[in-house]
């Protein structure tokens, strides 16, 4: 059980044009997702909190405009990259928690974006 | 603010041993500690989760947290290969997050 899958697994966008990433729960209601951003050789660093039905709570340093995320059941939630640039080349991992089991969060597999 | 400190590593260890891979954390209110498994290029793999003082066992995995010292270690017995990875020890944030360190690489010898 607790599967989250993420889509698309890796993208390659050029420079200014918008990337959506999809986040789901498979087989748990996730009332909580949660972003992550990982550039390569360092941790997972925290981009904003995702509750079903309301406004992400982003991050110190995370542009809300730039990255639109959107929770709109209780088992999607979606990244938006806006006008991405090379600098917005990342591993981007969703993770869920099932509202049930409050200690335990499940991670998506990531996508890679890369934008040329 | 919240920080989980690890060593980068590499930690070695010949297969068969124990590893132990240690973490520190700054939130003496923290209550809950969570280690994951990375490969590379993979997402985080939860191992397992503590949060009350002394030890919790899964399988190969042990797991000891001590408060006082703010001291959280993952004990790894009958190290094989496959567990060669980067283990990230993270805390709970107040929203429910993960506040990760920046992770110990592990390798063990065959």
């Amino acid at each position: 059980g607790a599967v989250v899958s993420q889509h698309p697994s890796w993208v390659i966008c050029k420079s200014g044009t918008s990337v959506k990433i999809e986040c789901r729960s498979l087989d748990f209601q996730a009332t909580t997702m949660f972003w992550y951003r990982q550039f390569p050789k360092q941790s997972l660093m925290l981009m904003a909190t995702s509750n079903e039905g309301s406004k992400a709570t982003y991050e110190q340093g995370v542009e809300k405009d730039k990255f639109l995320i959107n929770h709109a059941s209780l088992t999607l939630s979606t990244l938006t990259v806006t006008s991405a640039h090379p600098e917005d080349s990342s591993f981007y991992i969703c993770s869920a928690r099932d509202g049930a089991r409050i200690y335990e969060q499940y991670f998506g597999p990531g996508t890679r974006l890369t934008v040329t | 603010q919240k920080e989980v400190e690890q060593n980068s590593g590499p930690l070695s260890v010949p297969e068969g041993a124990i590893a132990s891979l240690n973490c520190t954390y700054s939130d003496r209110g923290s209550q809950s500690f969570f280690w994951y498994r990375q490969y590379s290029g993979k997402s985080p793999e939860l191992i397992m989760f503590i949060y009350s003082n002394g030890d919790k066992e899964d399988g190969r995995f042990t797991a000891q947290l001590n408060k006082a010292s703010q001291y959280v270690s993952l004990l790894i017995r009958d190290s094989q290969p496959s567990d060669s990875a980067t283990y990230l020890c993270a805390e709970g944030g107040s929203q429910g997050n993960l506040i990760f360190g920046k992770g110990t690489k592990l390798s063990v010898k065959p």
